[in-house]
């Protein structure tokens, strides 16, 4: 079965700190896909990046990066000197190599005060 | 601009009154989805189509209907709703080749109350 995992419901920092959001997954295919998504409060599902389990590389785009470990099948996004703008709910997703579903997990939610 | 679209964007209604959401998508996808997101949850599949007349139940249809006579076009339909449909609907495409793993566009979603 797959299975994504969000621990942490809520997380509250002060605007420029540095911020990580776990991420864990179960899969047993051999190939698959993660995925982060950001909601903010207006609601829509804005996608931020793609990560197929080949490419074990961290990826940085501007202020976000994510760190991909097979390892300890961990998905982490981090924001690093985070924004008030930054303030949403964010999901990670699995989609294995066996069907096209999409598991989610079930969000933190993030607060970036000013 | 490619996107994903949905109507209504909020919408307030009675129990039993038959209601459709629409999603329409101009990326020539094959691939149609509909989620419900509710609080503590996440988002939860209801149907998806993988191509035209073609779709499947996904975790959670109970309560709701699908058509798919366009590419471009995958209604979500409410017989009779009933307020645990109360929730927040998201309509997404994807291309169907390539990879199982290919990205999933979202909808701006649609706020359904049922009273």
């Amino acid at each position: 079965a797959q299975k994504v995992t969000q621990a942490q419901t809520e997380i509250s920092v002060v605007e420029k700190e540095d911020v990580t959001l776990d991420c864990v997954y179960e899969t047993r295919d051999t190939t698959y896909y993660l995925f982060w998504y950001k909601q903010p409060p207006s609601g829509e599902l804005v996608f931020l990046i793609r990560r197929n389990s080949f490419d074990e590389q961290n990826e940085i785009s501007g202020r976000y990066s994510w760190n991909f470990q097979k390892s300890t099948s961990s998905f982490n996004f981090t924001i690093t000197a985070s924004q008030v703008v930054d303030s949403a709910v964010y999901f990670c997703a699995l989609s294995g190599d066996s069907n096209y579903q999409l598991i989610w997990g079930a969000g933190t939610k993030l607060i970036i005060k000013p | 601009e490619a996107q994903v679209t949905q109507n209504p964007r909020y919408l307030i209604t009675v129990t039993g009154k038959k209601l459709t959401v629409t999603c329409s998508q101009n990326m020539n996808h094959e691939y149609m989805s509909w989620y419900r997101q509710d609080p503590g949850l996440g988002l939860r599949q209801i149907y998806y189509s993988m191509n035209v007349e073609v779709t499947d139940k996904g975790d959670v249809p109970e309560g709701y209907k699908v058509s798919r006579k366009e590419k471009r076009n995958f209604p979500l339909i409410l017989e009779s709703p009933s307020p645990n449909q109360t929730s927040l609907y998201f309509c997404a495409s994807r291309v169907a080749g390539g990879t199982r793993g290919e990205t999933q566009y979202f909808g701006p979603g649609t706020r359904l109350l049922v009273l």
